[in-house]
């Protein structure tokens, strides 16, 4: 059974950081990996989507990579912003059962 | 605005209550989903429904039981409730499953006292 790990579980970091949050899954024979942002009291929305056959994805200041190889995931966040503030969670696309793992979240707070 | 859309946002009942949760997607997916979101914030599928066929059933309690009557919607009913249900219940949708980006509703927050 897959299972998905991110780390660290929470961040905190001044305004103006880039950073790294991080994303490891036990199983690589995945279909797509997902990246989501949570609000508090909100669903999820999603940030990217990266296929298995792609190697990274980019959307303004975000940029997620996959290594599928060594079962990691990263998401850079360029000069953060307090507006960044929230839980970020991956989501392996499997079609091992037919549905998505999600890993346990990293929750980042950025100070102005 | 295409969505997906849940009600009730909030749900607050007392043990033993039978209480459902509805579900709607108008973005023309097949594939639909219950999670369940612990007070970890840890999310955990529940159910799957392709096409208005059951494809997913995690090892979840009898009393839960999905229905849905077209690919549109997927409700979700729940019987005999008890404090252990109290968590946020998202319902999500994609084109297909396995492969395809997946999209919330905003959660129903169910409050079992």
């Amino acid at each position: 059974k897959q299972e998905v790990t991110q780390i660290p579980a929470a961040l905190s970091v001044p305004e103006g950081e880039n950073l790294v949050l991080n994303c490891s899954f036990t199983d690589s024979a995945i279909y797509n990996l997902q990246w989501f942002r949570q609000d508090p009291g909100k669903g999820l929305t999603s940030l990217l989507l990266i296929q298995s056959s792609q190697r990274e994805q980019t959307s303004g200041r975000l940029n997620a990579s996959l290594d599928k190889s060594s079962g990691r995931s990263t998401l850079y966040i360029a000069a953060s912003q307090p507006g960044d503030s929230a839980t970020y969670l991956c989501a392996v696309g499997t079609n091992t059962g037919n549905q998505f793992y999600f890993g346990t979240g990293t929750s980042l707070t950025v100070i102005p | 605005d295409t969505a997906v859309s849940q009600t009730p946002k909030y749900l607050v009942t007392q043990m033993g209550n039978d209480k459902s949760i509805k579900c709607e997607q108008n973005l023309g997916h097949d594939t639909m989903y219950w999670y369940k979101q612990d007070s970890k914030k840890f999310l955990k599928i529940m159910f799957s429904y392709n096409n208005k066929e059951l494809i997913i059933n995690e090892t979840v309690p009898n009393r839960f039981s999905p229905k849905s009557p077209d690919k549109a919607h997927l409700n979700l009913h729940i019987n005999s409730l008890e404090l252990g249900d109290s968590a946020v219940y998202f319902c999500a949708s994609s084109q297909e499953t396995g492969w395809s980006p997946l999209h919330f509703g905003n959660g129903t927050r169910l409050t079992v006292t």
